[in-house]
């Protein structure tokens, strides 16, 4: 699967957008794009997942570039309930698991 | 409807005991994963079953490690001769297998090894 790169950390402001960048630039494809992330104390919980087009749900949206080597991950009003790390990960459709890299740690600040 | 369910919540033993964690996962999901996390890291793979089969078992460190799920329902992950090492956050997922990769994370066995 694909090696993902994300910033360490990165603050926002409550009721702003929030915008997560993910590069994958080795990404192949037959590989899907999955967000996660995981509140403190609690296990990871899945966001949102695409291939190439946008995707939104009531949670996000995702927005993958044309090239497909990188893509963001956009919550629209972040509240203090969205701090958390955020994990970006590739995988092959075929792929049985899950690799978490380090992820970013995002602070909603009020 | 009901998530992930994990037991016990907090585990601690002591350095050479065996332990055993128990994961209940959703109604219905074929596919189960275990994962560790130590702290300040992300989640690191050990397992996964679809059904009642080990499908992957590569991330298990060493032969310590063993997990069953002989139903193909509930999991457990069993740990002999416990090391400090050990201690971490034992994570177990489940999800549909033809749902793609949304796996449904309980919350969590915090395992301290002394």
């Amino acid at each position: 699967d694909a090696k993902t790169t994300q910033p360490p950390s990165m603050d926002c402001a409550e009721g702003r957008a929030a915008n997560l960048p993910c590069n994958h630039s080795t990404i192949s494809g037959n590989e899907y794009v999955y967000w996660y992330r995981q509140i403190h104390s609690q296990g990871p919980q899945y966001i949102i997942h695409g291939l190439k087009n946008n995707e939104t749900n009531e949670m996000a949206s995702l927005i993958i570039t044309e090239d497909r080597k990188s893509s963001t991950l956009i919550l629209p009003h972040a509240t203090l309930r969205d701090t958390a790390v955020y994990y970006c990960i590739v995988i092959k459709a075929a792929g049985n698991k899950l690799t978490f890299g380090g992820g970013t740690r995002v602070l909603v600040k009020p | 409807g009901a998530g992930v369910s994990q037991t016990p919540s907090n585990k601690v033993t002591e350095k050479g005991k065996y332990v055993e964690l128990r994961c209940d996962p959703i109604s219905g999901h074929t596919a189960l994963y275990w994962y560790r996390q130590s702290l300040g890291q992300g989640p690191e793979f050990l397992i996964y079953f679809q059904g009642t089969g080990a499908a992957d078992d590569s991330g298990l460190p060493n032969d310590r490690f063993f997990a069953v799920r002989p139903e193909g329902s509930v999991s457990t992950l069993k740990i002999q001769r416990t090391e400090r090492g050990d201690s971490a956050v034992y994570l177990c997922a489940s999800s549909l297998s033809n749902s793609g990769r949304a796996l449904f994370f309980g919350p969590g066995t915090r395992l301290t090894v002394l």
